[in-house]
């Protein structure tokens, strides 16, 4: 099973500032990473797949990068419903697997 | 619009069963595989099962393998869990999720809880 770490578990941010979110495989996954927003008491949303190609609908401020083991989620520019939990996901390999998630919380 | 609607969860002791439905809307259901997804009480996300769009293929997470069963009627645009021998590790919310065009999950519904307990 490919186990998918993220750090760090939580991050503070000031509203304005830039968020940097890492995930990182067991195993190589090439390109097969996604991301999610889930805020309390909602589903998760997607945000990005392919590590780099935004959902529809998700802003510019999000961006996905990364390949093989090591992926970054930046949001440039926090916004206040952007104060989250965010997990990634592979899809390279069965099972599928999740990150531990990172709460993004206000500083 | 995409929706999924699950229903299905309550309250069971360890050892029952029970079978969740997520109604799916919005989109040509036999052309999608479908997933579950689960979350335990203030934890992470955690896959539990998928099916391919014609039902011909099955794919699940060894915690639930043996145990649980998932199925599709795609005349009713419906996707289903059996779950059997339930137990409390089991409790979480389950999510339906629709499968993109790689094993990602593009949209979920708002999730049935399933608690197990004496």
């Amino acid at each position: 099973e490919i186990v998918m770490t993220q750090s760090p578990a939580t991050l503070s941010v000031s509203p304005g500032e830039r968020a940097t979110l890492s995930c990182r495989a067991s195993q190589s996954v090439s390109s097969n990473l996604a991301w999610y927003q889930q805020k309390p008491g909602q589903a998760p949303r997607l945000l990005i797949y392919g590590a780099s190609t935004r959902a529809t609908g998700i802003p510019a401020r999000f961006s996905g990068s990364g390949s093989g083991t090591e992926f970054t989620l930046t949001v440039s520019s926090l916004q206040s419903e952007d104060f989250a939990v965010y997990y990634c996901q592979q899809y390279n390999d069965w099972p599928l697997t999740f990150g531990g998630g990172t709460k993004v919380e206000i500083k | 619009e995409v929706q999924l609607l699950e229903s299905g969860g309550g309250l069971v002791q360890p050892g029952g069963s029970l079978r969740l439905s997520c109604a799916a809307s919005g989109f040509t259901f036999s052309t999608y595989d479908m997933s579950w997804v689960r979350q335990a009480p203030g934890k992470g996300l955690q896959w539990v099962s998928a099916m391919t769009g014609s039902g011909g293929g099955t794919f699940y997470a060894d915690s639930v393998k043996g145990r649980f069963t998932i199925s599709r009627d795609n005349s009713k645009n419906t996707l289903y869990l059996r779950m059997n021998s339930l137990r409390a590790e089991d409790t979480a919310l389950y999510y339906c999720a629709k499968v993109g065009r790689s094993y990602y999950f593009d949209f979920w519904g708002q999730g049935t809880l399933v608690t197990v307990s004496s």
